[in-house]
Protein backbone atom coordinates (compact mmCIF):
# COMPACT_ATOMS: atom_id res chain seq x y z
CA UNK A 1 0.00 0.00 0.00
CA UNK A 2 0.54 3.19 -0.10
CA UNK A 3 1.36 4.18 4.05
CA UNK A 4 1.01 2.72 6.60
CA UNK A 5 -1.92 1.02 7.53
CA UNK A 6 -3.35 0.33 10.84
CA UNK A 7 -6.33 -1.92 11.78
CA UNK A 8 -8.78 -1.52 13.23
CA UNK A 9 -9.21 2.17 13.53
CA UNK A 10 -11.06 2.18 16.79
CA UNK A 11 -11.40 -0.66 19.64
CA UNK A 12 -13.58 -0.62 22.78
CA UNK A 13 -12.77 -3.27 25.10
CA UNK A 14 -13.77 -4.07 28.44
CA UNK A 15 -11.23 -4.19 31.01
CA UNK A 16 -10.04 -7.15 31.66
CA UNK A 17 -9.60 -8.13 27.92
CA UNK A 18 -6.88 -8.71 25.62
CA UNK A 19 -6.23 -6.59 22.65
CA UNK A 20 -4.56 -6.95 19.44
CA UNK A 21 -3.69 -4.14 17.65
CA UNK A 22 -2.53 -4.40 13.83
CA UNK A 23 0.11 -1.84 11.96
CA UNK A 24 1.14 -2.85 8.19
CA UNK A 25 4.28 -0.59 7.19
CA UNK A 26 5.40 0.73 3.82
CA UNK A 27 7.01 -1.78 2.29
CA UNK A 28 10.58 -1.50 2.34
CA UNK A 29 10.70 -0.17 5.50
CA UNK A 30 12.58 -1.70 8.21
CA UNK A 31 12.19 0.66 10.96
CA UNK A 32 9.00 0.17 12.86
CA UNK A 33 7.67 2.34 15.82
CA UNK A 34 4.82 2.09 18.15
CA UNK A 35 3.78 4.99 19.97
CA UNK A 36 0.91 5.89 22.43
CA UNK A 37 -0.80 9.19 22.76
CA UNK A 38 -3.19 10.01 25.35
CA UNK A 39 -6.12 12.78 24.51
CA UNK A 40 -4.43 16.37 23.73
CA UNK A 41 -1.03 14.57 24.62
CA UNK A 42 2.54 13.89 23.38
CA UNK A 43 4.06 10.83 21.85
CA UNK A 44 5.04 8.25 24.32
CA UNK A 45 7.75 5.74 22.87
CA UNK A 46 6.66 2.33 23.41
CA UNK A 47 8.78 -0.10 20.98
CA UNK A 48 11.61 0.10 18.23
CA UNK A 49 12.07 -2.75 15.52
CA UNK A 50 14.92 -2.45 13.63
CA UNK A 51 15.32 -4.79 10.51
CA UNK A 52 16.79 -8.12 12.43
CA UNK A 53 17.69 -6.50 15.35
CA UNK A 54 16.40 -7.13 18.81
CA UNK A 55 14.02 -4.74 19.57
CA UNK A 56 13.90 -1.65 21.44
CA UNK A 57 11.35 -2.10 23.83
CA UNK A 58 12.76 0.36 26.58
CA UNK A 59 9.79 2.26 26.68
CA UNK A 60 6.62 -0.48 27.18
CA UNK A 61 5.12 0.98 29.93
CA UNK A 62 4.13 -3.06 32.24
CA UNK A 63 4.73 -6.83 31.34
CA UNK A 64 1.07 -6.41 30.10
CA UNK A 65 2.16 -5.06 26.74
CA UNK A 66 3.88 -7.03 24.13
CA UNK A 67 4.65 -6.73 20.32
CA UNK A 68 6.21 -8.25 17.68
CA UNK A 69 7.37 -8.44 13.95
CA UNK A 70 7.46 -10.68 11.19
CA UNK A 71 10.81 -9.98 9.45
CA UNK A 72 10.25 -6.69 8.18
CA UNK A 73 6.36 -6.90 7.51
CA UNK A 74 3.76 -6.34 10.11
CA UNK A 75 3.67 -6.05 13.43
CA UNK A 76 0.93 -6.74 16.25
CA UNK A 77 0.95 -4.92 19.88
CA UNK A 78 -0.49 -6.76 21.94
CA UNK A 79 -2.11 -5.62 25.59
CA UNK A 80 -3.19 -7.82 28.06
CA UNK A 81 -5.49 -7.66 30.68
CA UNK A 82 -6.61 -3.97 29.38
CA UNK A 83 -7.03 -1.17 31.96
CA UNK A 84 -8.73 2.19 31.84
CA UNK A 85 -5.69 3.76 31.84
CA UNK A 86 -4.64 1.67 28.85
CA UNK A 87 -7.23 4.35 26.64
CA UNK A 88 -5.42 6.22 23.92
CA UNK A 89 -4.46 6.35 20.32
CA UNK A 90 -1.70 3.67 19.22
CA UNK A 91 0.26 5.12 16.25
CA UNK A 92 2.63 3.14 14.54
CA UNK A 93 5.39 4.50 12.29
CA UNK A 94 8.00 3.27 9.69
CA UNK A 95 10.86 4.77 8.07
CA UNK A 96 13.64 3.62 5.45
CA UNK A 97 16.56 1.31 6.68
CA UNK A 98 19.28 2.73 9.06
CA UNK A 99 21.63 3.47 7.05
CA UNK A 100 19.49 6.05 5.48
CA UNK A 101 19.24 7.76 9.57
CA UNK A 102 18.44 11.00 8.14
CA UNK A 103 15.08 9.82 6.39
CA UNK A 104 11.55 10.41 8.18
CA UNK A 105 9.09 8.41 9.82
CA UNK A 106 5.31 7.99 8.09
CA UNK A 107 2.69 7.58 10.67
CA UNK A 108 -0.54 5.63 10.34
CA UNK A 109 -3.51 6.93 11.00
CA UNK A 110 -3.55 5.25 14.42
CA UNK A 111 -6.23 2.94 16.73
CA UNK A 112 -8.01 4.66 19.43
CA UNK A 113 -8.67 2.47 22.18
CA UNK A 114 -11.16 2.99 24.66
CA UNK A 115 -11.78 0.72 27.63
CA UNK A 116 -14.59 0.72 29.61
CA UNK B 1 20.72 9.03 25.95
CA UNK B 2 18.81 11.67 23.48
CA UNK B 3 15.57 13.92 24.35
CA UNK B 4 13.78 16.86 23.18
CA UNK B 5 12.30 19.19 24.93
CA UNK B 6 10.03 21.64 23.75
CA UNK B 7 9.06 24.23 26.19
CA UNK B 8 5.63 25.81 25.30
CA UNK B 9 2.41 23.80 25.88
CA UNK B 10 0.71 26.20 24.15
CA UNK B 11 1.87 29.40 21.63
CA UNK B 12 -0.62 32.03 21.09
CA UNK B 13 -0.44 33.99 17.48
CA UNK B 14 -2.35 36.68 15.77
CA UNK B 15 -3.17 35.94 12.24
CA UNK B 16 -0.45 37.70 9.77
CA UNK B 17 2.00 37.55 12.69
CA UNK B 18 5.24 35.63 12.69
CA UNK B 19 5.36 32.47 14.69
CA UNK B 20 7.83 30.74 16.28
CA UNK B 21 7.39 27.35 18.30
CA UNK B 22 10.72 26.34 20.19
CA UNK B 23 12.47 23.18 20.43
CA UNK B 24 15.78 22.41 22.43
CA UNK B 25 17.27 18.46 22.24
CA UNK B 26 20.04 16.58 23.81
CA UNK B 27 22.20 14.04 21.33
CA UNK B 28 25.65 12.51 21.19
CA UNK B 29 26.99 13.19 18.17
CA UNK B 30 25.48 15.12 14.64
CA UNK B 31 21.55 14.84 15.30
CA UNK B 32 18.91 14.64 12.61
CA UNK B 33 15.93 16.41 13.59
CA UNK B 34 12.15 16.52 12.63
CA UNK B 35 9.08 18.76 12.78
CA UNK B 36 5.97 16.90 12.16
CA UNK B 37 2.13 18.20 12.30
CA UNK B 38 -1.19 16.56 13.71
CA UNK B 39 -4.40 18.29 12.74
CA UNK B 40 -7.35 17.24 15.03
CA UNK B 41 -8.63 13.90 14.33
CA UNK B 42 -5.48 13.25 11.69
CA UNK B 43 -2.11 11.20 11.85
CA UNK B 44 1.08 12.77 11.70
CA UNK B 45 2.21 14.58 9.16
CA UNK B 46 6.00 15.31 8.19
CA UNK B 47 6.76 19.14 7.70
CA UNK B 48 10.74 19.59 7.61
CA UNK B 49 14.11 18.12 8.73
CA UNK B 50 17.96 19.14 8.96
CA UNK B 51 20.30 16.74 7.94
CA UNK B 52 23.59 18.25 7.33
CA UNK B 53 24.10 22.10 5.25
CA UNK B 54 22.20 25.31 5.46
CA UNK B 55 21.10 25.46 9.14
CA UNK B 56 17.94 27.20 7.84
CA UNK B 57 15.85 24.45 6.55
CA UNK B 58 12.42 25.06 4.40
CA UNK B 59 9.60 22.68 4.62
CA UNK B 60 5.68 22.98 3.73
CA UNK B 61 2.96 25.41 4.08
CA UNK B 62 5.61 28.18 4.34
CA UNK B 63 6.99 26.88 7.46
CA UNK B 64 10.92 26.87 7.79
CA UNK B 65 13.79 25.87 11.06
CA UNK B 66 16.48 27.13 12.07
CA UNK B 67 19.05 24.68 13.29
CA UNK B 68 21.42 26.38 15.91
CA UNK B 69 24.20 23.61 16.85
CA UNK B 70 25.50 26.00 19.96
CA UNK B 71 22.08 26.16 21.47
CA UNK B 72 21.40 22.67 20.42
CA UNK B 73 18.09 24.56 19.00
CA UNK B 74 15.85 23.45 15.80
CA UNK B 75 13.18 26.30 16.35
CA UNK B 76 10.42 25.98 14.02
CA UNK B 77 8.87 29.49 11.94
CA UNK B 78 6.51 30.98 9.81
CA UNK B 79 6.52 34.84 9.08
CA UNK B 80 2.77 34.76 8.51
CA UNK B 81 0.74 32.79 10.47
CA UNK B 82 -2.74 31.39 9.33
CA UNK B 83 -5.61 29.79 11.07
CA UNK B 84 -5.36 27.18 9.42
CA UNK B 85 -1.96 26.59 10.73
CA UNK B 86 -3.51 26.19 14.46
CA UNK B 87 -2.76 22.66 15.17
CA UNK B 88 -0.35 20.63 17.51
CA UNK B 89 3.49 20.64 16.48
CA UNK B 90 5.72 17.90 17.94
CA UNK B 91 10.12 18.19 17.32
CA UNK B 92 11.79 14.95 17.15
CA UNK B 93 15.16 13.52 17.05
CA UNK B 94 17.00 11.40 15.77
CA UNK B 95 20.92 10.13 16.76
CA UNK B 96 23.54 8.73 15.11
CA UNK B 97 22.82 5.49 13.63
CA UNK B 98 24.87 3.24 16.83
CA UNK B 99 24.76 -0.37 17.70
CA UNK B 100 21.82 -0.96 15.13
CA UNK B 101 19.46 1.61 16.43
CA UNK B 102 18.47 5.04 15.39
CA UNK B 103 15.20 5.56 17.77
CA UNK B 104 13.03 8.59 17.22
CA UNK B 105 12.22 10.24 20.28
CA UNK B 106 9.20 13.08 20.28
CA UNK B 107 8.94 16.32 22.61
CA UNK B 108 6.01 16.87 24.39
CA UNK B 109 3.97 19.01 21.66
CA UNK B 110 3.39 22.49 21.61
CA UNK B 111 -0.37 23.82 20.78
CA UNK B 112 -0.71 26.39 17.88
CA UNK B 113 -3.43 28.73 18.13
CA UNK B 114 -3.63 31.19 15.52
CA UNK B 115 -6.52 33.62 16.11
CA UNK B 116 -8.66 35.77 13.70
Amino acid sequence: GAGVSQSPSNKVTEKGKDVELRCDPISGHTALYWYRQRLGQGLEFLIYFQGNSAPDKSGLPSDRFSAERTGESVSTLTIQRTQQEDSAVYLCASSPPVRRPNTEAFFGQGTRLTVV
Amino acid sequence: AQSVAQPEDQVNVAEGNPLTVKCTYSVSGNPYLFWYVQYPNRGLQFLLKYITGDNLVKGSYGFEAEFNKSQTSFHLKKPSALVSDSALYFCAVRGPFSGGYNKLIFGAGTRLAVHP
